[in-house]
């Protein structure tokens, strides 16, 4: 069935610090969604790409989906104590890779932001 | 306010027993999905239901089960429970299925805890 990697699992960084988080799926999607989770907190979301090679901006958070539509990583600018919590992306399976529309979340990626 | 509301926001019980969680999803919304979270685990995908029908399946144990009611709202029954059990359960809605499914709004969860 279809999977979809999330990394990396955790990521610590400075304030200031860029971070970058990369999703890969098993099987084409029809299109990618992003969540926030803050600590105690439930998911949110943040942003939905659905063309190819597609990128999206968010003030200091950037977007981006693969050309083949099977990866997409989201990248954050001079990192902030906000930014800290958990990131999760979902792919939506297109009809084509046998998954037939069914949203898979990655398993998250951890971000601390030491101030 | 996701305007997806989840009852009880905390539960603790014996193992052995019976809990039963639930769900309103947000107006219009008739797509509703129960994920499990589990401490420093992502969000594994339960069941799903659309309009009173189940839709898709995940990794749900047998010892559970969920209905979606004519007014929409879920319940997720759980039963036999056991330590392992203890976890996060999180309710999301969302307006459509498939192609269409467009952007998840989770509840608040709720946080079951099993003695």
């Amino acid at each position: 069935g279809q999977q979809v990697m999330q990394i990396p699992q955790y990521q610590h960084v400075q304030e200031g610090e860029d971070f970058t988080t990369y999703c890969n799926s098993s099987t084409t999607l029809s299109n990618i969604q992003w969540y926030k989770q803050r600590p105690g907190g439930h998911p949110v979301f943040l942003i939905q790409l659905v063309k190819s090679g597609e990128v999206k901006k968010q003030k200091r958070l950037t977007f981006q989906f693969g050309e083949a539509k099977k990866n997409s990583s989201l990248h954050i600018t001079a990192t902030q104590t906000t930014d800290v919590g958990t990131y999760f992306c979902a792919g939506l399976g297109d009809r084509s890779g046998g998954s037939n529309y069914k949203l898979t979340f990655g398993k998250g990626t951890l971000l601390t932001v030491n101030p | 306010d996701s305007g997806v509301t989840q009852t009880p926001k905390h539960l603790i019980t014996a193992t052995g027993q019976r809990v039963t969680l639930r769900c309103s999803p947000r107006s219009g919304d008739l797509s509703v999905y129960w994920y499990q979270q589990s401490l420093d685990q992502g969000l594994q995908f339960l069941i799903q239901y659309y309009n009173g029908e189940e839709r898709a399946k995940g990794n749900i144990l047998e010892r559970f089960s969920a209905q979606q009611f004519p007014d929409l709202h879920s319940e997720l029954n759980l039963s036999s429970l056991e330590l392992g059990d203890s976890a996060l359960y999180f309710c999301a809605s969302s307006v459509g299925l498939g192609e269409d499914t467009g952007e998840l709004f989770f509840g608040e969860g709720s946080r079951l805890t099993v003695l």
